[in-house]
């Protein structure tokens, strides 16, 4: 089956200390992969997105993700957090000609301690 | 700037009552689609469509209905028939074709609470 899993549902970091996000995925096809943002209230805001080529990828607001095919991860990292960081996040992984079909993590909330 | 409208942002329903939410795009995107946010459940899928008069359920349309008269609007109807809308409403679009198709704009979101 297909599948997006963010294990942790909470976590709580110090500002300015380094942030990693676990994203997990079961997918048949070669994925394309997404990391969104979700202030509250709010709608969501990518971040990142995964086609090919390089795995390391580079998005907003000094984020970065690594897709490791062997691992089936994208995991989404930022080496020093600020307080503005504080937000849901959301992993969601989609394949070609198929975008109505993108499975999306529940979510990992993200607070941030000054 | 290009964006997503969604209206109103806070929306209280009676039971019984059907209501409509609105969104407007300006991106000139083909597809949109209509989610449904959850505490703890993630994004579901209610409705998307990807041209003007056709559209499609997705994993959870019962209770609900859109329509796609215009490029850029996809309303949402929450009816009466729907037993627990009391959510937040995301709408969003995108290109459809290419690695793009995958790209999703979101709109602010509808909160609907039913009293």
């Amino acid at each position: 089956a297909q599948s997006v899993t963010q294990p942790d549902i909470h976590i709580t970091v110090s500002e300015g200390a380094s942030l990693e996000l676990r994203c997990n995925y079961s997918y048949g096809a070669t994925p394309y992969l997404f990391w969104y943002v979700q202030s509250p209230g709010q709608g969501l805001q990518l971040l990142l997105k995964y086609f090919s080529g390089d795995t390391l990828v580079q998005g907003i607001k000094g984020f970065e993700a690594e897709f490791k095919r062997s691992q089936s991860s994208f995991n989404l990292r930022k080496p020093s957090v600020h307080w503005s960081d504080a937000a849901e996040y959301f992993c969601a992984v989609g394949a070609a000609g198929n975008n109505r079909k993108l499975i999306w993590g529940l979510g990992t909330s993200l607070a941030v301690n000054p | 700037d290009g964006g997503i409208t969604q209206s109103p942002k806070y929306l209280f329903r009676k039971e019984g009552q059907n209501v409509t939410l609105s969104c407007e795009q300006n991106l000139n995107h083909d597809a949109m689609y209509w989610y449904r946010q959850d505490p703890g459940q993630g994004l579901r899928l209610i409705y998307y469509s990807q041209i003007v008069n056709d559209f499609q359920k997705g994993d959870i349309a019962e209770g609900y209905s859109v329509s796609r008269e215009k490029k850029e609007s996809f309303p949402l109807t929450v009816t009466s028939a729907q037993k627990n809308p009391t959510a937040f409403y995301l709408c969003a679009s995108s290109i459809i074709r290419g690695p793009g198709a995958n790209v999703l704009t979101f709109g602010a979101g509808s909160r609907l609470t039913v009293l």
